[in-house]
């Protein structure tokens, strides 16, 4: 069964702290990994990771995948509290029948 | 604004009904995709359509079922509704399929559909 785990499951930290997230997957078939926030409803994408090694950054936040070991990260620099949030990751596998098998997230919450 | 609607934005209904939930893709996205998110399940993949095709059946009940209609938008069809199936439920659209290669796999989310079972 195919299975994506993160953690830390949620974490408090100060404004301006770095936090890393992390996410471990087991996927038959696996092809990218997606990171989205959730703040108070809809998920929005932030990252589709293909390639291992390659880190993808989209201002203070950044990712990188390492399909050796099965996993990525997700790191926040600089929190600000609107970074406050649930970080899901999913991983989508490929072929005739594609689908994103999601983490259950990881809720940052960041303090003045 | 991700452009994928759902409509109603709250349902409340009792145990035993039958409810449908509508969910317009953005424009010009093939791809249909349905969640469910619990508080303790977590979100979780329910099914996907391409272009009126079913192409993904995640973890689906056989109550529920789902089709996607010619001018692409998709209904959820949930029945013999039971307390636990009180979530919110999300649509999701993408251009494409991830077999066909690129960035076709982003995924947009709509504002989702609260149902709660009485």
């Amino acid at each position: 069964e195919d299975k994506v785990v993160q953690s830390p499951l949620s974490l408090v930290v100060h404004e301006g702290d770095t936090v890393t997230l992390n996410c471990s997957y087991e996927v038959t078939n696996f092809r990218s990994l997606l990171w989205y926030k959730q703040e108070k409803k809809a998920p929005t994408f932030l990252f589709m990771l293909t390639s291992s090694g390659i880190e993808k950054k989209s201002g203070r936040l950044s990712s990188i995948l390492d399909k050796k070991e099965l996993f990525s990260i997700l790191n926040i620099t600089a929190t600000q509290t609107g970074d406050s949030a649930i970080y899901l990751c999913a991983a989508l596998n490929t072929g005739t029948a594609s689908k994103l098998t999601f983490g259950t997230g990881t809720r940052l919450q960041v303090t003045l | 604004d991700s452009g994928v609607t759902q409509t109603p934005k709250h349902l409340i209904t009792a145990t035993g009904q039958r409810v449908t939930l509508r969910c317009s893709p953005r424009s010009g996205d093939l791809s249909v995709y349905w969640y469910q998110q619990s508080l303790d399940q977590g979100l979780q993949f329910l099914i996907q359509y391409y272009n009126g095709e079913e192409r993904a059946k995640g973890n689906i009940l056989e109550r529920f079922s789902a089709q996607q209609f010619p001018d692409l938008h998709s209904e959820l069809n949930l029945s013999s509704l039971e307390l636990g199936d009180s979530a919110l439920y999300f649509c999701a659209s993408s251009e494409g399929l991830a077999i066909s290669g690129g960035n076709t796999y982003e995924q947009y989310f709509g504002p989702g559909t609260r149902l709660t079972v009485t």
